[in-house]
């Protein structure tokens, strides 16, 4: 079964500085992978998906991540922080077609420091 | 506009009282599912449902019932067998159920029971 791990349930950075936020997955078959975002008392927006076309994708609001296979990771990142960046971040795992779910990290919520 | 509306966005109860949290899309959408969200757990499916008139046990099941009589509605029954029940509860939805589909998130109720 595949799992998802979120290094981080608080990371801070400063504005204007590189946003981190790692991810790392478990899966017996090529995977797919999700991030979302949350914003205070609303639901989830997807930020960027990978489905094994190319291992760098770019998402909305400047987000990008590398999918790598070798580290088994899925790494957000964005090169400048902004104050509106302040939310929580969900990576999330699925099978693809062996399995209709897909399964959510703990999450991290990204400080943004003034 | 499509997308996924859930109402009330909160909504208080007395202990041992059963409540109904509503679920509905217009984005023609065949899977529907249900989160509970509590902090530092990340999402937990509760129940989804690939089909009209079919639907799944997710991996919190119990205390809580679902129906699906229509394409676009899909509520979600908090019973009073549900041992802690205050949490907020997300809707989603995907064009068919199935990992590489990402889902659309409402925007959530926030159920508090006293």
């Amino acid at each position: 079964a595949q799992s998802v791990t979120q290094l981080g349930s608080h990371v801070s950075v400063s504005e204007g500085a590189l946003v981190l936020l790692r991810c790392n997955y478990s899966s017996s078959v090529p995977p797919y992978l999700f991030w979302y975002v949350q914003y205070p008392n609303q639901g989830l927006q997807l930020l960027l998906k990978y489905t094994s076309a190319a291992t760098l994708v770019k998402g909305i609001n400047g987000f990008e991540a590398e999918f790598k296979k070798s580290e088994t990771s899925f790494h957000l990142t964005k090169p400048s922080a902004h104050m509106r960046d302040a939310a929580e971040y969900f990576c999330a795992v699925s099978d693809g077609e062996r399995d209709d779910k897909i399964i959510f990290g703990k999450g991290t919520r990204l400080h943004i420091l003034p | 506009d499509g997308g996924i509306t859930q109402s009330p966005k909160y909504l208080f109860r007395k202990e041992g009282q059963n409540v109904t949290l509503s679920c509905e899309q217009n984005l023609n959408h065949d899977a529907m599912y249900w989160y509970r969200q509590d902090p530092g757990q990340g999402l937990r499916l509760i129940y989804y449902s690939q089909i009209v008139n079919d639907f799944q046990k997710g991996d919190i099941a119990e205390g809580y019932s679902v129906s699906r009589e229509k394409k676009e509605s899909f509520p979600l029954t908090v019973t009073s067998a549900q041992k802690n029940p205050t949490a907020f509860y997300l809707c989603a939805s995907s064009i068919v159920a199935g990992g590489t589909y990402e889902q659309y998130f409402g925007p959530g109720t926030r159920l508090t029971v006293t």
